[in-house]
């Protein structure tokens, strides 16, 4: 049962635009959020995060929102740039049930067009 | 700034064989945690160590054993294994005690013939 789904394999967005992705998540217990960038042949790089007692997190051209009622989470990047191609993984924590570990979706592969 | 080392960065064995993973946590990181990274998968947790003591199991295989030794660094034993061992293996640390901010290695890809 994947707890954390991110239903878009891909998506395409011309350089320049905002890219859009989106996360939603079933389990209430999750409190804290993270979104990370993958290359291929590397290990996820940390890209920004929320906790559950906000719902809006900024840092440069990257945004988190986060929905509470609607378990949903999106990551906003403007503008889109040729390196932001890239793979992006959302992931949820249970800081509260003394769990360590992510739970991560399954990946949105983004890619930026010229 | 330095980040989580992994060795080796790729491994091949063969089914039945043995493996060991090592993971150099970014120093100062008190917690080091273990994923398994299948074929088109996300990351699935496997263990995580805090200050040298298990802190959290997740989906690792009975045939798989972890530690953190003193120096912070830790190994990821891998005994018995199958062909669907083979997988990317990432090492993150963090320092708990600030964020819950994980920062991942870049991984060991293992593959069993």
């Amino acid at each position: 049962d994947q707890q954390v789904k991110q239903n878009s394999p891909s998506l395409s967005v011309q350089e320049g635009r905002i890219s859009i992705l989106n996360c939603d998540y079933t389990n209430s217990m999750f409190d804290y959020f993270l979104w990370y960038k993958k290359y291929p042949a590397e290990g996820p790089t940390f890209l920004i995060s929320i906790s559950s007692i906000k719902d809006k997190n900024e840092d440069g051209r990257f945004t988190v929102f986060l929905n509470k009622s609607a378990k949903h989470l999106s990551l906003h990047i403007v503008p889109s740039q040729p390196g932001d191609s890239a793979v992006y993984f959302c992931a949820a924590r249970d800081s509260g049930g003394g769990a360590d570990g992510l739970t991560f979706g399954k990946g949105t592969h983004l890619i930026i067009q010229p | 700034a330095a980040g989580v080392i992994q060795s080796p960065r790729h491994l091949i064995k063969e089914k039945r064989e043995t493996a060991t993973l090592k993971c150099y946590p970014i120093p100062r990181h008190d917690t080091v945690y273990w994923y398994q990274q299948g074929p088109g998968q996300d990351p699935q947790f496997l263990i995580s160590f805090y200050e040298k003591m298990q802190s959290d199991k997740g989906s690792i295989p009975d045939r798989f054993s972890a530690q953190q030794f003193s120096d912070y660094h830790s190994e990821l034993n891998m005994s018995s294994l199958e062909l669907g061992d083979s997988a990317l293996y990432f090492c993150a640390s963090s320092f708990r005690t600030v964020s819950y901010e994980q920062y991942f290695g870049p991984g060991t890809r293992l593959t069993v013939t």
